[in-house]
């Protein structure tokens, strides 16, 4: 079955505690992205990576690292993360035509 | 850019009767078309696209969407709304050049009352 996994699906962190959110894939899709959503902001694109060792910034970077080592993983970082970094986040793969997403991870910063 | 705009925040219809989310979008050239709906507590589930061809596109649970070019529109449309349809719809849009970034509007909260 094709899927995009997400992992923790809940976390709940303090201001400055670094963590990193998990992205894999098992269809060998080249490009993959992260999403944040916010209430009445939609989804906006905060990286994204056009094939391993290949990423770039997507609309709201600032505060964000991520990294494509290996093909399938695509995890977002957050080295030291702040309150207005609450939110729902989203990973993306991606064919030619369409977007599958994962189920979304909610983080709170405290 | 691209942008896409859904004007309605909520839109409200009783079961039975049709329903319709606006989207209207801009793009260089030739745009991909999409919408998305998100269930409560749930991730997004991609219900039907626009790539060429005609320009009525069926998608999952009964909804379907129309193309218009000259209108840059690409609204999404039901004939019988059910309240297991109430969710958050998202119109989305990217141009035919390669992989690139898939905007998405900000939502529009569907609610059909019983």
């Amino acid at each position: 079955e094709a899927q995009v996994t997400q992992n923790p699906r809940y976390l709940i962190t303090v201001t400055g505690k670094k963590l990193t959110v998990t992205c894999s894939q098992n269809m060998n899709h080249e490009y993959m992205s992260w999403y944040r959503q916010d209430p009445g902001l939609g989804l906006r694109q905060i990286y994204y990576s056009m094939n391993v060792e290949v990423t770039d910034k997507g609309d709201v970077p600032e505060g964000y690292k991520v990294s494509r080592k290996e093909k399938r993983n695509f995890p977002l970082i957050l080295e030291s993360p702040s309150p207005n970094q609450t939110s729902l986040y989203f990973c993306a793969s991606s064919s030619f035509y369409e977007q599958y997403f994962g189920p979304g991870t909610r983080l709170t910063v405290t | 850019a691209q942008s896409v705009a859904q004007p309605e925040d909520q839109v409200n219809v009783a079961e039975g009767n049709p329903l319709t989310v606006k989207c209207t979008y801009s793009v260089s050239g030739n745009p991909y078309l999409f919408w998305y709906v998100q269930y409560p507590n749930r991730g997004l589930q991609f219900l039907l696209k626009y790539i060429t061809g005609d320009n009525l596109v069926k998608g999952s649970y009964g909804f379907e969407a129309e193309f218009n070019k000259s209108q840059t529109s690409f609204h999404l449309k039901k004939p019988s709304a059910l309240v297991s349809d109430s969710a958050l719809y998202f119109c989305a849009v990217r141009d035919k050049s390669g992989y690139s970034t898939l905007t998405f509007g900000k939502g529009t909260m569907l609610l059909v009352s019983p």
